[in-house]
C-alpha cells in the first residue's frame, strides 16, 4: 500500500500567484489512479483533477496537473481569492483508495 | 442529478457502535454502475478512506479498520450503512459518504454528502 506525503504543509502566496502543490507517492503509481479534491471551511472535498492531469467538469484551467510515478503535482497559475483553501492528492490501487495528509493554501 | 444525504447519531459512547445511513437520490444503486462508499476526517486532519460496497454487497475496507467495520447495502432503499464497533475518541470525525464513479475512465469519487460529524465520548 503507498503512501502519499503531501508538501508543504502549508503554503503561503498572495492572489495573482503561482501556487505549486506536491504529492510524492511511496510506491510507483499509475497516472491513472492520482486525483486532486479541493476543501472548503465547513464543506465536502470538490473533486479538481482526475488521472493526475484532467480537469473535472466546471474547473478553471488554472487548475493543472502534472507527474508521474511516485512525483505528482497540482498547479494553480494565477491565484484567485476563491482558490484558498486545502488541496488532498489521493491514489486509489487494489481497491483501495489513500490519501495524503493535505496541503493548506493560505493568503500571505 | 445525484445527492447523498449521510444520517445518524452525532454522539456515540466509547466502546459503542456506530452506525451511519447514506441515502442516495438522483440515482440507483442497483444499476452497478458505481461504488459507494465511506470517508471521515477527524478535526484539523486529512481524510481517511473507511470502505466501499457495490451493490452486490461486495466489500473493501481500509485494512486499519477492517477488524471493527462492516458496511452494508439495502437496494430496496436507496441506501447504504456503516457500522464501525469498539469505538474511541480516535473515531470522532466528520464522516462522508461518497460516491466513486470516473472522470474521463480514471477512478474517482465524484460525489460527496455534506457529512454529519460523530461525537464519541460519555
Amino acid at each position: 500500500e503507498s503512501v502519499l506525503t503531501q508538501s508543504p504543509g502549508t503554503l503561503s502566496l498572495s492572489p495573482g500567484e503561482r501556487a505549486t502543490l506536491s504529492c510524492r507517492a511511496s510506491q510507483t503509481v499509475s497516472s491513472s489512479y492520482i486525483a486532486w479534491y479541493q476543501q472548503k471551511p465547513g464543506q465536502a472535498p470538490r473533486l479538481l483533477i482526475s488521472g493526475a492531469s484532467s480537469r473535472a467538469t466546471g474547473i478553471p484551467d488554472r487548475f493543472s496537473g502534472s507527474g508521474s510515478g511516485t512525483d505528482f503535482t497540482l498547479t494553480i497559475s494565477r491565484l484567485e481569492p476563491e482558490d484558498f483553501a486545502v488541496y488532498h492528492c489521493q491514489q486509489y490501487g487494489s481497491s483501495l483508495i489513500t490519501f495524503g495528509q493535505g496541503t493548506r493554501l493560505e493568503i500571505k | 442529478q445525484v445527492q447523498l444525504q449521510e444520517s445518524g447519531p452525532g454522539l456515540v459512547k466509547p466502546s459503542e457502535t456506530l452506525s451511519l445511513t447514506c441515502t442516495v437520490s438522483g440515482d440507483s444503486i442497483s444499476s452497478g454502475t458505481y461504488y459507494w462508499g465511506w470517508i471521515r476526517q477527524p478535526p484539523g486532519k486529512g481524510l481517511e478512506w473507511i470502505g466501499s460496497i457495490y451493490y452486490s454487497g461486495t466489500t473493501y475496507y481500509n485494512p486499519s479498520l477492517k477488524s471493527r467495520l462492516t458496511i452494508s447495502v439495502d437496494t430496496s432503499k436507496n441506501q447504504f450503512s456503516l457500522k464501525l464497533s469498539s469505538v474511541t475518541a480516535a473515531d470522532t470525525a466528520v464522516y462522508y459518504c461518497t460516491r466513486r464513479g470516473s472522470s474521463f475512465g480514471h477512478p474517482v469519487l465524484d460525489v460527496w454528502g455534506q457529512g454529519t460529524t460523530v461525537t464519541v465520548s460519555s
